[in-house]
């Protein structure tokens, strides 16, 4: 079954220890992405990749890491979170990043940081 | 600035055609989509335009005018399951200087009442 799945979903954590969320897609779509969504906010986009270690920023990517050594995982990385990353956190993959091809998400990764 | 507006709540009832509303203001343009999102669920992409007119989609369908910067989903024979967010998307190739920034509105929380 074509999926994009994220580990954990849920996560309790305090403020400083550092943490990763991972991602995985097998589809062996190019493009990936992690976005945060808020109440009121909408989804924001945080940090994308086009291929294997090609990385950019997105509209908020202060406090996250990201990395892409295989094309199927693109895991989120959180070094020192702080309460101001509490959020839902959706990692989604397409064919490409050129012109606007469907996205797939994955099920999210409700994140909370004491 | 790069923003997309859309309402923030519509309520409609079973049976009935309800009309989403979407207008657009980035530098470039490479397509409007639709995503759905029902409470606690993910997105799921729903459609894509990338020039004028009117594209169906069994009940939903989508369209465009890049002239004015505007795009809406009509959703026809609502049902209760329709009930969740529908939020439009636009990537926009100038922004940040990159291609792959993918613009989500607020989204707009449809209601179906019996």
């Amino acid at each position: 079954e074509a999926q994009v799945t994220q580990n954990p979903r849920y996560l309790i954590t305090v403020t400083g220890k550092k943490l990763t969320v991972t991602c995985s897609q097998n589809m062996n779509h190019e493009y990936m992405s992690w976005y945060r969504q808020d109440p009121g906010l909408g989804l924001r986009q945080i940090y994308y990749s086009m291929n294997v270690e090609v990385t950019d920023k997105g509209d908020v990517p202060e406090g996250y890491k990201v990395s892409r050594k295989e094309k199927r995982n693109f895991p989120l990385i959180l070094e020192s979170p702080s309460p101001n990353q509490t959020s839902l956190y959706f990692c989604a993959s397409s064919l490409s990043g050129q012109g606007a091809y469907e996205q797939y998400f994955g099920p999210g990764t409700r994140l909370t940081v004491t | 600035g790069q923003s997309l507006e859309q309402p923030s709540e519509v309520t409609a009832v079973e049976g009935a055609i309800v009309q989403i509303n979407c207008t657009y203001q980035t530098s470039g343009f490479y397509g409007l989509s639709w995503y759905q999102q029902h409470d606690g669920g993910a997105p799921t992409f729903l459609s894509y335009n990338a020039l004028d007119g009117l594209e169906e989609t069994g009940r939903f369908s989508s369209f465009l005018s890049r002239s004015d910067s505007y795009g809406y989903l009509l959703l026809q024979e609502l049902q209760m399951k329709d009930s969740a967010s529908y939020f439009c998307a636009v990537r926009d190739p100038n922004y940040g200087g990159s291609q792959g920034n993918l613009i989500f509105g607020k989204g707009t929380k449809l209601s179906v009442k019996p």
